[in-house]
């Protein structure tokens, strides 16, 4: 079993400052990596797959960056709606598709 | 537009059983690999099983292994997770997710339902 490590657990940003959260797999993943936004009481919403490729809707502000076994999630300019937990997420080795134990980005 | 909606979450004593639906429409339920994901309160994210479109796929997490059975209705467009044996660990919100590409697996979690909780009293 492939296992997702997160750093920080916790991010303490200022609205308009850049946030960057880390995702770490035990192997590699290749670029079957995904990055998932869930703010409290909704359910997960996709935000990047393949390691970079932001999904359908989803602003520019949020890039996504490596491959293997490290990867970056990048928050350019935080937004009052960008302050929630953030999960990454592989789907190269299955079953199981596993997650990290997820980023809460809160403000400073 | 893609919706997953589930239902059939409450309150259960341990050792008991529970029969979760996701109505699904939007997209043609025989194309796609559907799931099943749950969330702890205040806890992580946790893949719980995996059904492809035809049925004939089944993927389970250990922890739900032999006790949990995923099923999927093609002529009502309704995918199932009959819970048996629960136990407290049990407890979490239960949500319905299906795979983005058509017939693939190794696919991220496009959409999700909004979930439905499920409580196991010991």
């Amino acid at each position: 079993e492939i296992v997702m490590t997160q750093s920080p657990a916790t991010l303490s940003v200022s609205p308009g400052e850049r946030a960057t959260l880390s995702c770490r797999a035990s192997q590699s993943v290749s670029s079957n990596l995904a990055w998932y936004q869930q703010k409290p009481g909704q359910a997960p919403r996709l935000l990047i797959y393949g390691a970079f490729t932001r999904a359908t809707g989803i602003p520019a502000r949020f890039s996504g960056s490596g491959s293997g076994t490290e990867f970056t999630l990048t928050i350019s300019s935080l937004q009052s709606e960008d302050f929630a937990v953030y999960y990454c997420q592989q789907y190269n080795d299955w079953p199981p598709w596993t997650f990290g134990q997820g980023t809460k980005v809160e403000i400073k | 537009e893609v919706q997953l909606v589930e239902s059939g979450g409450g309150l259960v004593q341990a050792g008991g059983s529970l029969r979760l639906s996701c109505a699904a429409s939007g997209f043609t339920f025989s194309n796609y690999v559907l799931n099943w994901v749950r969330q702890a309160p205040g806890k992580g994210l946790e893949w719980v099983s995996t059904i492809t479109g035809s049925g004939q796929t089944t993927f389970y997490a250990d922890s739900v292994k032999g006790r949990f059975i995923i099923s999927g209705d093609s002529s009502t467009n309704t995918l199932y997770l009959q819970m048996n044996s629960l136990r407290a660990e049990d407890t979490a919100v239960y949500f319905c997710a299906k795979f983005g590409s058509v017939r693939g697996i190794t696919s991220p979690f496009e959409h999700w339902g909004q979930g439905t909780l499920v409580t196991v009293s010991s």
